[in-house]
């Protein structure tokens, strides 16, 4: 159990459009999940937290405006980059915590290309 | 506020020689502390993890930690490396156990085996 997937695995978009990114727990339910980015050789950076059914929490210098986050069930979130541009591309990862492992469980991640 | 240091951004160790990956940390409060291991375009994998209980724990794959509070370290060996081992390592800290609350990455270590 505690599997996490994401969707799509990759994705290329044009300069100007949204893409959407689907994180599931795919055997649990999650009350948070949490997105990070990260770009080439470097660490994961948080973006923000997502709960079941409220607003996500972003950290600082994260436009919630640009990164819609929805977490609208115990199994899935979403995150959408708006106006997506060059400098937006990356790989995003989310993890989902798992309240019987007590730990979070991390999706394989989606490499997102802006051109 | 709390933080992680991973001294050594890369490692190289012959095949069957000792894994010594370091990690330092920052906390203001008990620190709950992990390892993840992550292969190229994939997810993290969790190696091991302290939740105040031993201070010596042991993960997968023949992995262990060792926390030591006087000096706010938690490195990550193993005795005798595989050419397998060769990925990123990554090191975190959180405020609590139970996965609900945010990891703080280290800018991890690439760790290379050489045959």
């Amino acid at each position: 159990g505690a599997v996490v997937s994401q969707h799509p695995s990759r994705v290329i978009c044009k300069s100007g459009t949204s893409v959407k990114i689907e994180c599931r727990s795919l055997d649990f339910q999650a009350t948070t999940m949490f997105w990070y980015r990260q770009f080439p050789k470097q660490s994961l950076m948080l973006m923000a937290t997502s709960n079941e059914g409220s607003k996500a929490t972003y950290e600082q210098g994260v436009e919630k405006d640009k990164f819609l986050i929805n977490h609208a069930s115990l199994t899935l979130s979403t995150l959408t980059v708006t106006s997506a541009h060059p400098e937006d591309s990356s790989f995003y990862i989310c993890s989902a915590n798992h309240r019987s492992y007590n730990e979070q469980f991390f999706g394989p991640g989606t490499r997102l290309t802006v051109l | 506020a709390q933080s992680v240091t991973q001294l050594g951004s890369h490692v190289s160790v012959s095949e069957g020689a000792l894994v010594l990956l370091r990690c330092n940390y920052s906390s203001s409060v008990p620190p709950y502390l992990f390892w993840y291991v992550q292969y190229p375009n994939q997810g993290l994998q969790l190696l091991l993890k302290y939740t105040s209980a031993a201070t010596l724990v042991k993960g997968i794959n023949g992995f262990e930690a060792e926390f030591k509070k006087s000096e706010t370290s938690f490195h990550l060996t193993k005795p005798s490396a595989h050419m397998s081992d060769a990925a990123e390592y990554f090191c975190a800290v959180s405020e609590s156990p139970s996965g609900t609350y945010k990891y703080i990455f280290g800018t991890g270590t690439r760790l290379k085996v050489l045959a």
